[in-house]
């Protein structure tokens, strides 16, 4: 079945240092992913989101490019600041092109950023 | 724009006990889902719905009933409330389906004595 993998529970990082969290995928489908951020006592909200093979896509200083062929979609982002301390997931949706379908969240990263 | 509306807040329960969760949507959105999360944790899906008295199970369903009376509501049942049981339940919904963004409420924090 479709599944996510996010390899880092906790990533903690100094103030201003380029991150990466992984994220691996598994499904059948042709794959659509999505990263959702959540900050403390906040509900979750979508960072950004792609469904094309080999393209950047970017928000808010974060970006990440889907690879199909190593079923990948890592978030980055260059610079990290304190206010991105908050838990990550990379979430995939199954069912392609279809309106039934539902997303499979991964385990989520916490990322703690540092003065 | 709209918003999620979750109610209660705060939940405390006996062990044992029914206890139900409700969830209000303004956006007009067709899918709505159930999601459990544990303290720093994932989410896991416990009940979608796409429509209007649909009702999909979701990887965590046992245990936990849901109703979709209409297409602004939908509602959770813990069937049997266990023991020290701790977690919050967060409520979303879509426009269509799995490949729209989900808007999540603010959750309902469960404690179970």
């Amino acid at each position: 079945g479709d599944s996510v993998t996010q390899t880092e529970g906790l990533v903690t990082l100094t103030k201003g240092l380029p991150v990466m969290l992984n994220c691996t995928y598994q499904t059948t489908y042709s794959p659509f992913l999505f990263w959702y951020v959540q900050h403390l006592n906040e509900a979750p909200k979508l960072l950004l989101k792609s469904s094309t093979d080999n393209k950047r896509t970017e928000h808010q200083g974060f970006y990440a490019t889907l690879h199909k062929s190593s079923s990948s979609f890592h978030l980055q982002k260059s610079s990290v600041q304190l206010s991105d301390s908050a838990l990550y997931f990379c979430a995939l949706s199954d069912q392609a092109g279809s309106a039934l379908g539902r997303l499979h969240f991964g385990a989520g990263t916490q990322l703690i950023v540092i003065p | 724009g709209g918003i999620i509306t979750q109610t209660p807040k705060f939940l405390i329960g006996q062990e044992g006990q029914k206890l139900t969760l409700k969830c209000q949507q303004n956006f007009n959105h067709d899918t709505m889902y159930w999601y459990r999360q544990d303290s720093g944790k994932g989410l896991r899906l416990i009940y979608y719905s796409i429509t209007e008295n649909d009702l999909q199970k979701g990887d965590l369903s046992e245990g936990y009933d849901a109703s979709r009376e209409k297409k602004s509501s939908f509602s959770l049942t813990v069937t049997s409330a266990q023991k020290n049981e701790m977690a919050v339940f967060l409520c979303a919904s879509s426009r269509l389906g799995g490949r729209e963004e989900q808007y999540f409420g603010p959750g309902t924090r469960l404690t179970v004595l």
